[in-house]
């Protein structure tokens, strides 16, 4: 079945720490892959996407590229600020009128 | 403003008691979706739909039902509440062209006590 595997939280970084968030996923054919945020108290936003091989999503300096041969989507952000604290998730969706599938979530905690 | 609108935001329920979780949309999107998010288990789907007079069951449907009378409306019905469906729950809707992302309610908080 379509899945998805990002890393366990919670994160917690320094103020301009780099930020990586690993994202693996098992899918028949070529899903689309996004990076969705919730910020406390909120619902899901979507980060970035990408929906074919070798793309990258970018947006708000956090980026990720869509790599099918090790089936990964991870998120990089060079220099996390506070308001960037909120729990990541990462999702996958096949083609045709089929559900967003989606990991568990990692909590990021950004300190002054 | 556009977007997908839940009602109530929170509700403390009884075991036992029923109730409908509403959820509405102005996008015109045929897609739509209840999924709930519960601590370490990331967002699970419940029930989804494709389009009006179309339901299909996710992962964890029992305990609700779903109907799809018009494109904008989705309510999430629960006939009698257990407390293992206290979690909060997010409506979404989706169009198949265009902005190729979901748009997420801002969610229902419900406690079964």
């Amino acid at each position: 079945g379509n899945s998805v595997t990002q890393m366990e939280g919670p994160v917690t970084l320094s103020e301009e720490a780099f930020l990586t968030i690993n994202c693996t996923y098992t899918a028949t054919g070529y899903p689309s892959l996004f990076w969705y945020v919730q910020y406390p108290g909120e619902g899901l936003q979507l980060l970035l996407k990408a929906t074919k091989a070798d793309d990258k999503g970018s947006n708000k300096g956090f980026e990720a590229t869509y790599r099918k041969e090790t089936t990964s989507f991870h998120l990089e952000k060079g220099s996390v600020q506070v308001s960037d604290s909120a729990v990541y998730f990462c999702a996958l969706k096949r083609s045709g009128n089929t559900p967003l599938v989606f990991g568990k979530g990692t909590r990021l905690s950004v300190i002054a | 403003n556009a977007g997908v609108t839940q009602t109530p935001k929170f509700q403390v329920l009884k075991t036992g008691q029923s109730m409908t979780l509403q959820c509405a949309q102005d996008m015109n999107h045929e897609y739509m979706s209840w999924y709930r998010q519960d601590p370490g288990m990331g967002l699970r789907l419940i029930h989804y739909s494709v389009g009006a007079g179309i339901t299909d069951q996710g992962e964890v449907p029992n305990g609700y039902n779903v109907s799809r009378s018009t494109t904008e409306d989705f309510p999430l019905r629960l006939l009698s509440a257990a407390p293992s469906q206290t979690s909060v729950y997010f409506c979404a809707s989706w169009a198949p062209t265009g902005y190729y992302g979901y748009t997420f309610g801002s969610g229902t908080r419900l406690t079964v006590v």
